[in-house]
């Protein structure tokens, strides 16, 4: 049954504690995607992978820190740096290379720092 | 950035009508695509279409693509309660990155 999963489905945490979002695929996709979405905005991409070992900032990466050392994950970490960080956390992925292709997307991570 | 706005925000229609959703862009792009987000869900691909193409259909969608006005829109025929989501824009401008821009999305709601 392939997909892309992530854990856990809603995360509490207090103020000032780094906190490590978990995304998962089994697609054998290249490409992977953290976004983040506001309540009634669209998304916006904080970090995004296009190969293993490497990664490449987004639009709004301040505060976010990220790794990619397997094919099948892409850990977000929210540091303390982030002003805002409750939100809802979206993972993607999708083929690499130069053609157009769909993302496909997990179920998504709802962070709420108090 | 936002590259993608979405017209209407929101839209309310009863069960079988059209439903149809407009997204503008500003710059130039390799492809526009839809998604489909449920409440607190994931979002759902429901279409791509290049900028070399015109119009594309799948099912119930019909999406146009009109890069000369940068916009496309995005037609529900014969809605259904199940529609009910949000719908997204998202423009690829990357270069072969399959970077997505997203737009701000429509809320529709169809009712019975």
């Amino acid at each position: 049954d392939g997909g892309i999963t992530q854990s856990p489905k809603y995360l509490f945490r207090k103020e000032g504690q780094n906190v490590t979002l978990s995304c998962e695929q089994n697609l054998n996709h290249d490409a992977m995607y953290w976004y983040r979405q506001d309540p009634g905005q669209g998304l916006r991409l904080i970090y995004y992978s296009q190969i293993v070992n490497d990664f490449q900032k987004g639009d709004i990466a301040e505060g976010y820190s990220v790794s990619r050392e397997k094919k099948e994950s892409f850990p977000l970490t929210v540091t303390s740096a982030q002003k805002n960080p409750t939100a809802f956390y979206l993972c993607a992925s999708t083929n690499g290379g130069t053609g157009a292709y769909e993302q496909y997307f997990g179920p998504g991570t709802r962070l709420t720092v108090t | 950035s936002q590259q993608g706005e979405e017209d209407p925000q929101a839209l309310s229609i009863q069960e079988g009508e059209n439903a149809t959703m407009n997204c503008s862009y500003k710059t130039s792009i390799n492809n526009l695509q839809w998604y489909r987000q449920n409440s607190g869900r994931g979002l759902v691909h429901l279409i791509l279409i290049r900028s070399n193409e015109r119009e594309k259909h799948s099912g119930r969608l019909r999406v146009t693509l009109d890069t000369s006005k940068k916009s496309s829109s995005l037609l529900i025929t014969a809605s259904r309660a199940a529609d009910t989501a949000s719908y997204f824009c998202a423009t690829d401008n990357s270069g072969g990155g399959n970077k997505l821009t997203f737009g701000t999305g429509t809320q529709l709601k169809v009712e019975l």
